[in-house]
């Protein structure tokens, strides 16, 4: 069965500043991957996802994550972290052949310092 | 954008009382799905449910659990006697397809066991 690690529980940042939220999976093959946020109060929302092809994704809000199959990661990025951006953020995975439901993470609850 | 609704956000109960959480998922959507949050912990999969019958269930639903879409538009999960360890945030989403397609979730219910 698949499984996601998100190592950091909380992550800090000041406005502006870069942000790369880690994420690991465990598959035996390709997976499908998935970054979801969650804003107080809401529901989660699909910032992005890989299936195949090019291994850098671009998602909304500025957001992009790349898969890099030899670290079994899929981590997520964006260059300049707006006060907006103050949410959890949970990684997923999905397997190929098997089942498709995504395995979520624990998640990532990120800070925004202004 | 069209959205999943939850209803209530928060529900407390006694342990041994039945619960019912309610969802409305996107209406044309085809797949609905049941997610909980134990505080600090991973999302986890509870449970599929396409065409009027459950596709697929996770080791934690349990006989305790039960889901139904009663008429139509609403997609309900039953919790028979509530356990202190049932207390999490339930997530109702939706796709249109399966395999992976994108997921819409509501705002959870906080489910509170006493």
């Amino acid at each position: 069965a698949q499984s996601v690690t998100q190592p950091d529980i909380h992550i800090t940042v000041s406005e502006g500043a870069s942000l790369e939220l880690r994420c690991n999976y465990s598959y035996g093959a390709t997976p499908y991957l998935f970054w979801y946020v969650q804003s107080p109060g809401q529901g989660l929302q699909l910032l992005l996802k890989y299936f195949s092809g090019d291994t850098l994704v671009q998602g909304i809000k500025g957001f992009e994550a790349e898969f890099k199959r030899s670290q079994s990661s899929f981590n997520l990025r964006k260059p300049s972290v707006h006060w907006s951006d103050a949410a959890e953020y949970f990684c997923a995975v999905g397997a190929r052949g098997g089942s498709y439901i995504p395995t979520f993470g624990r998640g990532t609850s990120l800070i925004v310092h202004p | 954008e069209p959205e999943v609704t939850q209803t209530p956000s928060h529900q407390v109960t006694q342990m041994g009382q039945e619960v019912i959480l309610r969802c409305v998922p996107i209406s044309n959507h085809l797949y609905f799905y049941w997610y909980r949050q134990i505080l600090g912990q991973k999302v986890e999969f509870l449970v599929s449910f396409y065409n009027n019958e459950i596709s697929e269930k996770s080791e934690i639903f349990d006989d305790q659990f039960s889901v139904e879409r009663p008429d139509g538009s609403n997609f309900t999960l039953k919790i028979r006697s509530t356990k202190l360890e049932d207390s999490a945030m339930y997530f109702c989403a939706s796709s249109e397809a399966a395999f992976n397609e994108k997921l819409f979730f509501g705002s959870g219910t906080q489910l509170s066991v006493l």
